[in-house]
């Protein structure tokens, strides 16, 4: 069934410095790629997110690369601070993707140290 | 969290017993989804509706687990009987009208003892 590997399971930077998360997915019907940020308690936030007719996207710190034909996807943060350490996962689309419809990575827990 | 209200936060019950979940929506949607998070296997789709149909349950692990959506302001997941290996965090979620933007509620908590 389709998949969504995330690597690395937990990354600890100092403040100030930059951070790479890595997804792969399997399906190639895939068209929409949602990075979400959970902080402890709460449900996962959007943060980002790109769709397949795109290569790269950034917003302020963030930026999100897909490399459809290699089927993998990054989330680069870059000046990292205390306040971005969370579990971030990205998301695949499946079943066309219109609905919302998600598979999951197993998310990487970031720790930033000031 | 905006857009999704989930009740109760947490709940600890014990092996046996019923267990219901809330969700109510305070925003428009499309589509509404039912979610499991565990250490273990992560984020799991458990259900989703679409106006108030259920679309796709295969996700539901057991018979032991319903889903409902009487309207669409409106959806509970129940859990009869609960079993420890059911506890985790429950997550409804939602779909803007026309887009795949999946917005989460708070999530609920439930430990079965």
């Amino acid at each position: 069934g389709e998949n969504v590997e995330q690597h690395p399971s937990t990354l600890s930077v100092q403040e100030g410095d930059s951070a790479v998360i890595k997804c792969t997915y399997s399906d190639s019907a895939s068209n929409y790629f949602p990075w979400y940020k959970q902080e402890l308690g709460k449900g996962p936030q959007l943060i980002i997110d790109i769709r397949s007719n795109v290569g790269e996207k950034k917003d302020q710190r963030i930026a999100v690369t897909l490399n459809k034909t290699a089927k993998h996807f990054s989330l680069h943060i870059t000046e990292t601070q205390p306040e971005d350490s969370a579990v971030y996962f990205c998301a695949a689309s499946i079943n066309g993707g219109s609905q919302g419809n998600l598979i999951f990575g197993k998310g990487t827990k970031l720790s930033v140290k000031p | 969290d905006a857009g999704v209200i989930q009740s109760p936060r947490h709940e600890v019950t014990e092996m046996g017993q019923e267990v219901t979940l809330r969700c109510k929506p305070i925003s428009g949607h499309d589509y509404l989804f039912w979610y499991r998070q565990t250490m273990m296997r992560g984020l799991e789709l458990l259900i989703y509706f679409n106006n108030n149909v259920p679309i796709d349950d295969s996700g539901m692990p057991e018979d032991r687990f319903s889903a409902k959506m009487p309207n669409a302001s409106f959806s509970t997941l129940k859990i009869q009987p609960s079993e420890p290996r059911d506890s985790a965090v429950y997550f409804c979620a939602i779909t803007g009208a026309g887009a795949n933007v999946l917005t989460f509620g708070a999530g609920s908590r439930l430990t079965v003892l």
